[in-house]
């Protein structure tokens, strides 16, 4: 089956720096999208990678490894407004998107 | 800019009951879908349609129906309300298929079924 792990839930102060991870197992792989959801509101587009690598914008960067299986997105800087869910999804070989469950993020004073 | 708009934001229905969750897009997108998305699990695509008279069947279709009669209007059907389509839903649009494309969200529909 095809599957999409992300932690549930990390806590992180305002002001630091937070790495959240997605790991995937899916039949084929023609890109991985990062989305941010705060409570209550449609998730809103992050970032797209389909090559290996570190793309960087801001304060924010994400990461791919296609031989590993592994994706994450970095925080820097982090402020309270940062506070929302961080939503991996992974487009397959049938060029359907697969969803993680989402890390919920909590930034505190 | 309108985007994506879906109506209602919030339905309380009783079992058995059937409503439509109403989508338009305003980007002359070709690819529209809708999700449902419960707590712990990740958004599930219930239908998808590429395009102007095309819908398919997602992951979780039983107990919904869709058309797609204009490429503006995606409507989903809930055709017997049952308690487990108590959920949160989500029309999207991309201009193709996900791959690489931005996918655009519906501010969501909170339906609950009694």
């Amino acid at each position: 089956g095809q599957n999409i792990d992300q932690p549930t839930e990390m806590t992180a102060t305002e002001g630091a720096i937070v790495q959240i991870n997605c790991t995937y197992q899916t039949s084929g792989f023609n890109g991985l999208f990062w989305y941010q959801q705060h409570a209550g509101e449609a998730p809103t587009f992050l970032s797209y990678n389909v090559l290996d690598g570190l793309e960087e914008k801001g304060r924010f960067s994400s990461f791919l490894s296609r031989s590993k299986g592994y994706s994450y997105r970095l925080l820097k800087e982090l402020q309270l407004k940062d506070s929302a869910s961080y939503l991996c999804a992974v487009v397959d070989s049938n060029y359907q998107l697969i969803w993680g469950a989402g890390t919920k993020l909590i930034i505190k004073p | 800019n309108a985007g994506v708009t879906q109506t209602p934001k919030f339905q309380v229905l009783k079992t058995g009951q059937s409503m439509t969750l109403q989508c338009a897009q305003d980007m002359n997108h070709e690819y529209m879908s809708w999700y449902r998305q419960d707590p712990g699990m990740g958004l599930r695509l219930i239908h998808y349609s590429v395009g102007a008279g095309i819908t398919d069947q997602g992951e979780v279709p039983n107990g919904y129906n869709v058309s797609r009669s204009t490429t503006e209007d995606f409507p989903l059907r809930l055709l017997s309300a049952a308690p487990s389509q108590t959920s949160v839903y989500f029309c999207a649009s991309s201009y193709q298929a996900a791959h690489g494309n931005t996918i655009y969200f519906g501010e969501g529909s909170w339906l609950t079924v009694v």
